[in-house]
């Protein structure tokens, strides 16, 4: 069964610093895979998204990931951090099939200190 | 509209009473999902619906939780005899296609008193 584990439920950052958030994820069939960023009483909004092709992949925001199937990663990087920023950040994974069903991963809250 | 819609926003109900959460996915969008956001539990699949079908309802957690969709449009996710476990944020998404962007809705909080 496919699974997403993201390590650290909170990470704190200072305004202009790196922004590294962290997904592993479980599947045993070449996954697609998301991040999703949630603003306070806001609903998901897609980042980015990996499914062939080149594994560095950029999204909105300034954020990128890089998908490495032999370290079974997806971690999520911004060079700079904005204080707008700061909001909740999920990894999730689909396990294919004919269904597009996302499995999320626990949730990073980003904290970003000015 | 241009978005997912969801109503309510809030609903606060007492213990054993039913209750409705509406969705109004994008015009057009085939598939729709729910999932359920909990503290304890994070982000949960419920139900997909392709068109007006249900392929897939391995995530409702018990014969409590039914959902339908209707004329491939709008969909109703009902909660029966409410426990205070079902408190949760109910989100709603829909795509266009079943393998493209799912948009979501902002959600309808849910609180069982």
């Amino acid at each position: 069964a496919q699974s997403v584990t993201q390590l650290g439920s909170h990470v704190s950052v200072s305004e202009g610093a790196l922004v590294l958030l962290r997904c592993n994820y479980s599947s045993s069939v070449p996954p697609y895979l998301f991040w999703y960023v949630q603003y306070p009483n806001q609903g998901l909004q897609l980042l980015l998204k990996y499914t062939t092709g080149a594994t560095l992949v950029k999204g909105i925001n300034g954020f990128e990931a890089e998908f490495k199937k032999s370290e079974t990663s997806f971690h999520l990087t911004k060079p700079s951090a904005h204080m707008s920023d700061a909001a909740e950040y999920f990894c999730a994974v689909t396990p294919g099939g004919a269904t597009n069903k996302l499995i999320f991963g626990t949730g990073t809250l980003l904290a970003v200190q000015p | 509209g241009a978005g997912v819609s969801q109503s309510p926003s809030n609903k606060v109900t007492e213990k054993g009473k039913d209750v409705e959460l509406r969705c109004d996915p994008i015009s057009g969008h085939t598939a729709l999902y729910w999932y359920r956001q909990s503290l304890g539990q994070g982000l949960e699949f419920l139900i997909y619906f392709q068109g007006n079908s249900a392929p897939d309802k391995s995530g409702l957690p018990s014969d409590r939780f039914s959902a339908e969709r209707t004329g491939g449009s709008v969909s109703t996710l009902t909660i029966q005899r409410t426990q205070q476990e079902d408190s949760a944020v109910y989100l709603c998404a829909s795509s266009l296609l079943w393998n493209t962007e799912a948009f979501f809705g902002q959600g309808t909080r849910l609180t069982v008193v």
